[in-house]
């Protein structure tokens, strides 16, 4: 049981757009950074996003993040089939002095 | 370039004691703000966060795991190691070495996978 909840899956059409979810709570996502990573298949976790919205240099701007409260949205535009991968969010959580992870989304490319 | 690397054995048996090590370039661990961490994934599953260790020695560990966990730093060496004692088959995974900085894992090793078997 993950500390934050993602959606298990998500799916569209190659060219549309998708977003991930991932909520936490007050003593996570409520008052610390989120960072979303992409694990393509066979590969080490890549990060994506950090300190909510930025991009690591890279990064195409295709892929977007925004916190709102205690979640936080991952937004990926002009869906391509290399973009089929799990997706994961992660934070600290100041409560339990940890780091957290949400338990992946895993997204199908049509 | 930041790269790390993780290292260790690839198969132990239940009530043994795991070393992993994870060797780095590109940044050193004395650096105000730097950590390094370790996160597994077992087989078909999430990533778990285990433990984290600062520049200034300041080290966290997972909650659910603490009384098993130790992470120590050879800066010298550019090394951070991990101990889990008491391996059981549950902790079969990979487990990763990654760097921390701006509240963000921004670079993460290969992983090295590790069965618990006997």
């Amino acid at each position: 049981q993950s500390v934050l909840t993602q959606p298990p899956s998500v799916s569209a059409a190659p060219g549309q757009k998708v977003t991930i979810s991932c909520s936490g709570s007050s003593s996570n996502i409520g008052n610390k950074y989120v960072s979303w990573y992409q694990q393509l298949p066979g590969t080490a976790p890549k990060l994506l996003i950090y300190e909510n919205n930025k991009r690591p240099s890279g990064i195409p701007d295709r892929f977007s993040g925004s916190k709102s409260g205690t979640s936080a949205t991952l937004g990926i535009t002009g869906l391509q089939t290399g973009d089929e991968a799990d997706y994961y969010c992660g934070t600290w959580d100041s409560s339990l002095s940890a780091g957290v992870f949400g338990g992946g989304t895993k997204l199908t490319v049509l | 370039q930041i790269t790390l690397k993780e290292s260790g054995p690839t198969l132990v048996k239940p009530t043994e004691t795991l070393t992993l090590t994870c060797t780095f370039s590109g940044f050193s661990l004395s650096t105000s703000g730097v950590g390094v961490g370790w996160i597994r994934q077992p087989p078909g599953k999430a990533l778990e966060w285990l433990a984290l260790i600062y520049w200034d020695d300041d080290k966290r560990y997972s909650p659910s795991l603490k009384s098993r966990l130790t992470v120590t730093k050879d800066t010298s060496k550019n090394q951070v190691v991990l101990i889990i004692t008491n391996m059981d088959p549950v902790d079969t995974a990979t487990y990763y070495c990654a760097h921390r900085r701006s509240s963000t894992w921004d670079f993460w090793g290969q992983g090295t996978p590790v069965t618990v078997s006997s």
